[in-house]
């Protein structure tokens, strides 16, 4: 089984663009999240999607939206960047089907840098 | 913020040696997972174990699960060069609802020298 890719792996922006960032899940998987990485504040949530719906969001601004489609593919929008933004985004998906046992499976990763 | 704190926060053993990382959270859990991370890659997970357990074995890995102390001890044996990661312990968020939600913790980044 194909794992979980992340597109495109890197990125590089501007202050006040905006950048689309995309995920595709295992195949059968219908839950996906999204991870920030970032060397001062480590690894944290940004929001979780399950059949096309926002099941859960971290604590992140409004400039920081997703989606899912109906294929339980992902993606995630940030908009008028900033340069804090810059951080590793990580896409992680997992069946969905009881939070007491899932794996979740993690994508390599899109390195984004804003400039 | 985080929910766990890894200690130590870097590890440098030899090679054969065994390497031990805890983790530390706040709040009652269902289950706990250990992950690693090569430098600036994605996350590799290694195992769970859920509330009810207290000893996981998985290969080289030994996890212990102490829910009175809200700890948790991954346990490397005989090292290798490899090993050679971050590693992170990740703990469900309890929300009272149906979440995949992890919240991760600090990480410790383990060096194996060769």
């Amino acid at each position: 089984k194909a794992g979980v890719t992340q597109t495109p792996r890197y990125l590089i922006k501007t202050r006040g663009q905006q950048v689309t960032l995309s995920c595709s899940p295992i195949s059968g998987h219908r839950s996906v999240s999204w991870y920030q990485q970032t060397p001062g504040q480590g690894l944290q949530f940004l929001f979780e999607y399950f059949s096309e719906t926002q099941r859960n969001k971290g604590n992140f601004p409004g400039r920081f939206s997703g989606r899912q489609f109906s294929n339980s593919r992902s993606e995630m929008n940030v908009s008028t960047l900033e340069l804090g933004d810059s951080a590793l985004y990580l896409c992680a998906s997992s069946w969905g089907t009881s939070h007491r046992t899932d794996t979740q499976y993690f994508g390599p990763g899109t390195r984004l840098t804003v400039l | 913020s985080q929910q766990g704190e890894e200690d130590p926060q870097a590890l440098s053993i030899q090679e054969g040696e065994n390497a031990t990382m805890n983790c530390s959270y706040k709040t009652s859990i269902n289950n706990l997972q250990w992950y690693r991370q090569n430098s600036g890659r994605g996350l590799v997970h290694l195992i769970l174990i859920r509330s009810n357990e207290r000893e996981k074995h998985s290969g080289r890995l030994r996890v212990t699960l102490d829910t009175s102390k809200k700890s948790s001890s991954l346990l490397i044996t005989a090292s290798r060069a490899a090993d050679t990661a971050s590693y992170f312990c990740a703990t469900d968020a309890q929300d009272g609802g149906a979440t995949n939600k992890l919240i991760f913790g600090t990480g410790t980044l383990l060096a194996v020298q060769p």
